[in-house]
């Protein structure tokens, strides 16, 4: 069983700070790595992917991969309250001939102003 | 939602009857996905579709079934509903291809109640 791991939080900070949203993934195959947020009562939108080793940045969102450690991080810098909301972790590895996603249980960020 | 549409978007339906959702897109994609989401198990994958009649079961497939005949619409029927079904159903698209590089993108879910 392929799984994914988040902490599941409530992670609160204040507005302007830098929220860290950290993942673990057991599949040592998986290949790529994804970031959604989800607002409460809506769909999962996708914010970040990464595939190699190192820093991806984004505007205020930098996504980090370890594939050694398999690690996968989500940093927001300056915070805002419109970032509250769950945010997703979802790897991408084979299975069989098809690529699938799976998901972990999403962390919540509460930005407070 | 990027071509992406769920009916209904709300429906609550008795124990026992048959209930059918519908993803319909206009990206022309390949793969297609139905989710269910419930609080504490996160995403689970019910079905998928490689193609036109090719589909496939994800990890929480038993009550479910679906059918895909035409590119565009990916069916997912609950043959008879309980309880446990309860919950908010999303589809999803994959990128052009399933390429690695791309995420899936998703429709605006189906919260469904089972009395």
């Amino acid at each position: 069983q392929k799984e994914v791991e988040q902490n599941s939080g409530p992670l609160s900070v204040p507005e302007g700070a830098i929220a860290s949203l950290n993942c673990t993934y057991s599949d040592r195959g998986s290949q790529s790595f994804f970031w959604y947020r989800q607002y409460s009562g809506k769909s999962p939108e996708l914010i970040m992917f990464i595939y190699s080793n190192g820093d991806k940045e984004d505007g205020r969102f930098t996504a980090q991969l370890n594939k050694a450690s398999q690690y996968v991080s989500l940093l927001i810098r300056d915070s805002q309250p419109s970032d509250s909301a769950t945010y997703l972790c979802a790897v991408k590895s084979s299975g069989g001939s098809n690529y699938k996603l799976t998901f972990g249980k999403g962390t919540l960020l509460t930005v407070n102003p | 939602d990027a071509g992406i549409t769920q009916s209904p978007r709300h429906k609550v339906t008795e124990t026992g009857t048959p209930v059918t959702l519908r993803c319909h897109q206009t990206e022309n994609h390949r793969y297609m996905y139905w989710y269910r989401q419930d609080p504490g198990h996160g995403l689970r994958l019910i079905h998928y579709s490689y193609g036109v009649k090719d589909t496939d079961k994800g990890e929480v497939s038993d009550g479910y079934s679906v059918s895909r005949s035409k590119t565009e619409d990916f069916l997912l029927t609950l043959e008879s509903a309980t309880s446990s079904q309860t919950s908010v159903y999303f589809c999803a698209i994959s990128g052009p291809s399933q390429d690695l590089l791309y995420g899936y993108t998703f429709g605006s879910g189906t919260r469904l109640t089972v009395v």
